[in-house]
């Protein structure tokens, strides 16, 4: 079984549309994350999410919308695309209680922006 | 702020040789430090961690200690395997309220020949 699993795998897409990115874990966890990894693998946070809580929303510019529609699930939203968006986006999620807590990683999300 | 410092890549070595990767990190408060790992095509997993100082994380061959007076978790291997060839991630974390965030380093691509 997936712990953390993304759909989809690959996306493709044109400028000005919009797109969402799924993400669920089964493990269980309270809290869920979204990175954006770079094309020279830099991975900053984006968003954390406690309970369906938003917790950490880091200079993100507002067509970056993420949604929990319960704590197994984080979906990300974004609207408007641009080329600079194109990156790998991974999700993770973690048990949250403790800072020395492991965060557990999707297989990322290859976004293309055309 | 935090931050991590990692040693800049890419790294090549033979199969057999010795690893170091520096790490060294700025932290308001006590973090926890991690290595994670991103295998070719695949989302970062947890390598070892340390939780506080003088703490020795080590997995697969793989470790590193958390050296409070010189902020650094150099990661170390005594042979290294081809299939050890990934990018290695560098990592802090630490509590701000409810918020428990990875501050990621940036990344050191090793490849292992045979």
């Amino acid at each position: 079984d997936t712990a953390v699993s993304q759909t989809p795998k690959y996306l493709v897409t044109q400028m000005g549309n919009d797109k969402s990115i799924k993400c669920e874990q089964n493990l269980g966890h309270d809290t869920m994350y979204w990175y954006k990894q770079d094309s020279k693998k830099f991975l900053k946070i984006m968003f954390s999410y406690n309970n369906k809580e938003l917790i950490i929303n880091e200079t993100v510019p507002n067509r970056f919308s993420p949604k929990s529609p319960d704590k197994a699930h984080l979906n990300l939203h974004i609207n408007s695309l641009e080329l600079g968006d194109s990156a790998v986006y991974f999700c993770a999620s973690s048990q949250g209680g403790l800072v020395s807590d492991e965060q557990f990683f999707g297989p990322g999300t290859r976004l293309t922006v055309l | 702020g935090n931050s991590v410092t990692q040693m800049e890549g890419p790294v090549t070595l033979s199969e057999e040789a010795f690893l170091t990767i520096n790490c060294t990190y700025t932290a308001t408060g006590y973090p926890s430090l991690f290595w994670y790992v991103q295998y070719p095509g695949e989302g970062l997993q947890l390598l070892l961690k340390a939780t506080k100082a003088d703490d020795k994380g080590s997995n697969k061959g793989f470790e590193a200690t958390y050296r409070k007076e010189t902020t650094s978790f150099h990661l170390e291997k005594g042979s290294v395997q081809v299939s050890d060839s990934a990018v290695y991630f560098c990592a802090l974390s630490i509590s701000s309220g409810s918020a428990r965030q990875l501050t990621f380093g940036s990344g050191t691509q090793l490849t292992v020949l045979p």
